[in-house]
């Protein structure tokens, strides 16, 4: 079964460094990208932006780049989403998804399960 | 870039309705669209990609359809499982995909 497992919840404090993960399974690691997505509390989704594990090429929404990192260790078949100093706005769940057929009619199938980030003093 | 807008942005139907939601594009994205159903409390779920294909396992009741700009997808017998939010995606973009601000299905 192709799954991805997301690491639990985190409650941190604003200007703390934080680094969530995404382990995938039951398929080649390598084969797909990763992409990461932010869901705020009651919002909609939005695409923060994806990794290729074969090579780690990233590529970041204009709306995230700078403020977070995606990066991967594809001998652990695990990619990670971190943050150097957050804020009370990055209180949100983040789901990575693996994106199936990355260069034709790409979609994204399966997610994980969802991290919990909670921010606040 | 390209911006995705769903209507409605709710809607409450009864069981065995047919429900059409539509979402469109601000450029043509050809037939890159998929579309996603997030329950409460879950990761969103890929139901249809490709503008008109259904993902193994879904349901025969959701269809989607469309190309260009303008998409649809319909549940042709609104069941008490679906409810929950719809969202569209485009994926013409490999630099930044974009989701649509997604439709909420209640059961009346």
């Amino acid at each position: 079964e192709v799954q991805l497992v997301q690491s639990g919840a985190e409650v941190k404090k604003p200007g703390e460094s934080l680094r969530i993960s995404c382990k995938g399974s039951g398929y080649i690691f390598t084969k797909h990208w990763i992409s990461w997505v932010r869901q705020m509390p009651g919002k909609g989704l939005e695409w923060m932006g994806r990794i290729d594990p074969s090579d780690s090429y990233t590529k970041y929404s204009p709306s995230f780049q700078g403020h977070v990192t995606i990066s991967v260790d594809k001998s652990i078949n695990t990619t990670y989403m971190q943050w150097s100093s957050l804020k009370a706005s990055d209180t949100a769940i983040y789901f990575c998804a693996r994106c199936v057929a990355p260069r034709d009619f790409t979609r994204f199938d399966p997610w994980g399960q969802g991290t919990l980030v909670t921010v606040s003093s | 870039d390209i911006q995705m807008t769903q209507s409605p942005s709710s809607l409450s139907a009864s069981i065995g309705d047919r429900v059409t939601i539509t979402c469109r594009a601000s450029q043509s994205i050809g037939g890159y669209l998929n579309w996603y159903q997030q329950k409460p409390g879950n990761a969103p779920k890929l139901l249809v990609y490709a503008a008109s294909l259904l993902q193994t396992g879904v349901p025969s009741r959701f269809s989607g359809s469309g190309s260009g700009t303008d998409f649809t997808l319909i549940i042709s017998s609104l069941q008490p499982e679906d409810l929950g939010t719809y969202y569209c995606q485009q994926t013409y973009t490999s630099s930044l995909f974009t989701f649509g601000p997604g439709t909420k299905v209640d059961i009346k």
